[in-house]
């Protein structure tokens, strides 16, 4: 059974700020691994997706990477500024969508 | 494009009582969703459908039924409902693909009360 990791749970970090999020998976037979964004109350907004045969996916400040032998993929978001604040969840991707409990990333200005 | 639109945004129900929750997607999508999120659990899969006439089982089905008639529409009924199944609840689509699946579209979700 998949697991999807992401650590930390919390996060606070200046405006301004470079930063990294992380997140793990087990299996790493996957096709696809998705970064969401969720605002407090809403849906889940699409980021990136990295293909299984790709290393990293790039959109304006944001960048994700994937290590599918590792089990890893990161989310590294530069010059953060405070509509960066939300939680960022990350989804492994077989069958279906696994997802871990996310990141509470809040900029302060 | 309308993208994943789900129906009610807000519903309260009493224990035992019944309802559907609708999902309807215009991008031609094959696969189809449903997730529920509670507090401290992530978003756990409920049921999913690679296309239509074909549903099956996820990680919490227990007290949800599904069918999916056509590629547009996947709705989620509950069946007697109950106080644990209170929870926000999310509809997302995706093409499937030989070798995998593209990008998965969430609804804005339902958020669903009973008492």
């Amino acid at each position: 059974k998949q697991e999807v990791t992401q650590i930390p749970a919390a996060l606070s970090v200046p405006e301004g700020e470079n930063l990294v999020l992380n997140c793990s998976f087990t299996d790493s037979a996957i096709y696809n691994l998705q970064w969401f964004r969720q605002d407090p109350g809403k849906g889940l907004t699409s980021l990136l997706l990295i293909q299984s045969s790709q290393r990293e996916q790039t959109s304006g400040r944001l960048n994700a990477s994937l290590d599918k032998s590792s089990g890893r993929s990161t989310l590294y978001i530069a010059a953060s500024q405070p509509g960066d604040s939300a939680t960022y969840l990350c989804a492994a991707v077989d069958e279906k969508l696994t997802f871990g409990t996310g990141t509470r990333l809040t900029i302060i200005p | 494009n309308a993208g994943v639109t789900q129906t009610p945004k807000f519903q309260v129900l009493k224990t035992g009582q019944s309802m559907t929750l609708q999902c309807a997607q215009d991008m031609n999508h094959e696969y189809m969703s449903w997730y529920r999120q509670d507090p401290g659990m992530g978003l756990r899969l409920i049921h999913y459908s690679v296309g239509a006439g074909i549903t099956d089982q996820g990680e919490v089905p227990n007290g949800y039924n599904v069918s999916r008639s056509t590629t547009e529409d996947f709705p989620l009924r509950l069946l007697s409902a109950a106080p644990s199944q209170t929870s926000v609840y999310f509809c997302a689509s995706s093409y499937s693909m030989t070798g995998g699946y593209t990008e998965a579209f969430f609804g804005q979700g339902t958020r669903l009360t009973v008492v």
